[in-house]
Order: C-alpha cells, then sequence, then structure tokens
C-alpha cells in the first residue's frame, strides 16, 4: 500500500521566514496531495491541495510544489506569523481507491 | 452551513467494553471517512463510506466496523476495547469522494482503562 514519509518532524522559524516541509510517496498511482493544518483540540484543516496533473500551486503566502517523477511534494510557508505555529500533515490518495494515507506530521513553531 | 459534528465528544470505557461513535457530516456530503489520531502511530484511515457502502477500509482488525445511514449519517463500532484503542477519532466529509476538500469534525476522545 502507500507509505508517506514526512520530514522534518519538528520546525521552528523565526517570524517572518519562511517555513518547508517535505513529503515522499511510495505508489505512483497517486494523484491526490492535500495538506492539512491541525491546532490543538480541533481537527485537521485542509489548508492546500494538487493533483498530479499540476506541479505547483499557491494560495497568499502558502505554496505546494509536486515532482512526480521524484514522487515528493512539498509545503512552502513564506513570511511566517506567529498563527502559522500548528501541526501539519500532508496525504496522499489515488482518487477512486477512497484511502488517504497520511504523513507523521511536522510541528511548526514560529519564534516572534 | 454547519460543520461536522461528532458525538460524543469524550469517552472513558474499560476493557472488553464496546463503544459506538457518531459522525454528522455537513449538508449535502455524501462520502464519510474515520481516521484513528495517536501520539504513536498518526493519523491512520479506518474506513470510508458512499451511500451507506464502505469503498474502502484500513488495516485496522475486524473490531472496528462502521455504517453509514440514507441521511449520510455515520457511525463506528470498536468492541472488546483494548487499551491501545484510547485515541482521537476523527470524522471527515466530502462531496462524493476522499480525494476531493475533506472536512474534519473535532474528533472523539476514547480513554480505554
Amino acid at each position: 500500500g502507500e507509505n508517506v514519509e514526512q520530514h522534518p518532524s519538528t520546525l521552528s522559524v523565526q517570524e517572518g521566514d519562511s517555513a518547508v516541509i517535505k513529503c515522499t510517496y511510495s505508489d505512483s498511482a497517486s494523484n491526490y496531495f492535500p495538506w492539512y493544518k491541525q491546532e490543538l483540540g480541533k481537527g485537521p484543516q485542509l489548508i492546500i491541495d494538487i493533483r498530479s496533473n499540476v506541479g505547483e500551486k499557491k494560495d497568499q503566502r502558502i505554496a505546494v510544489t509536486l515532482n512526480k517523477t521524484a514522487k515528493h511534494f512539498s509545503l512552502h510557508i513564506t513570511e511566517t506569523q506567529p498563527e502559522d505555529s500548528a501541526v501539519y500533515f500532508c496525504a496522499a490518495s489515488n482518487f477512486g481507491n477512497e484511502k488517504l494515507t497520511f504523513g507523521t506530521g511536522t510541528r511548526l513553531t514560529i519564534i516572534p | 452551513k454547519a460543520g461536522v459534528t461528532q458525538t460524543p465528544r469524550y469517552l472513558i470505557k474499560t476493557r472488553g467494553q464496546q463503544v459506538t461513535l457518531s459522525c454528522s457530516p455537513i449538508s449535502g456530503h455524501r462520502s464519510v471517512s474515520w481516521y484513528q489520531q495517536t501520539p504513536g502511530q498518526g493519523l491512520q484511515f479506518l474506513f470510508e463510506y458512499f451511500s451507506e457502502t464502505q469503498r474502502n477500509k484500513g488495516n485496522f482488525p475486524g473490531r472496528f466496523s462502521g455504517r453509514q445511514f440514507s441521511n449520510s449519517r455515520s457511525e463506528m463500532n470498536v468492541s472488546t476495547l483494548e487499551l491501545g484503542d484510547s485515541a482521537l477519532y476523527l470524522c471527515a466529509s466530502s462531496p462524493s469522494s476522499i480525494s476531493e476538500t475533506q472536512y474534519f469534525g473535532p474528533g472523539t476522545r476514547l480513554l480505554v482503562l
């Protein structure tokens, strides 16, 4: 089955700097790659997603890149703010398979 | 539009008991997925339902089961509880597929003593 690896497990950055989280997947059939943000006491919230027919997607300060050949995708957060502090999860699925596999999570801390 | 609701929010059970958790998806959403979240194993997919049919399931023992009703509400059941079943159980809904924007509920925190 699909296996998703996520790095780093923890990340601390100064406010205003950029943060990058990387994930690799094993199943070449995966074609949907969402990123979730989870704050303490809450369920995960989708922040951005990308499909395999697109190499990059951007939404304000957040961007995701996908390299299908290398089977890895990354989350980029620019101009970080204290409210970006949370745990971030990447995931992968194969449309039609209806099964979502998550990475192990990255705890991002923004230092004021 | 109301979000995904899960009941109860907290549960304490003892080993050997069984438990039923409930999830009400966003109105109009027909796909409901369940996940188990633990510090050691992270977020793990349990199963996904669409139109009362289970379309896929994760690698969990048969003690974990679920169902979906005609109004898309879903329940999951865990029988013969073990200490290792202590976790946050999350439900998510989407219009028709797990490969669409999924909206998660706040979860049910289960503690097995």
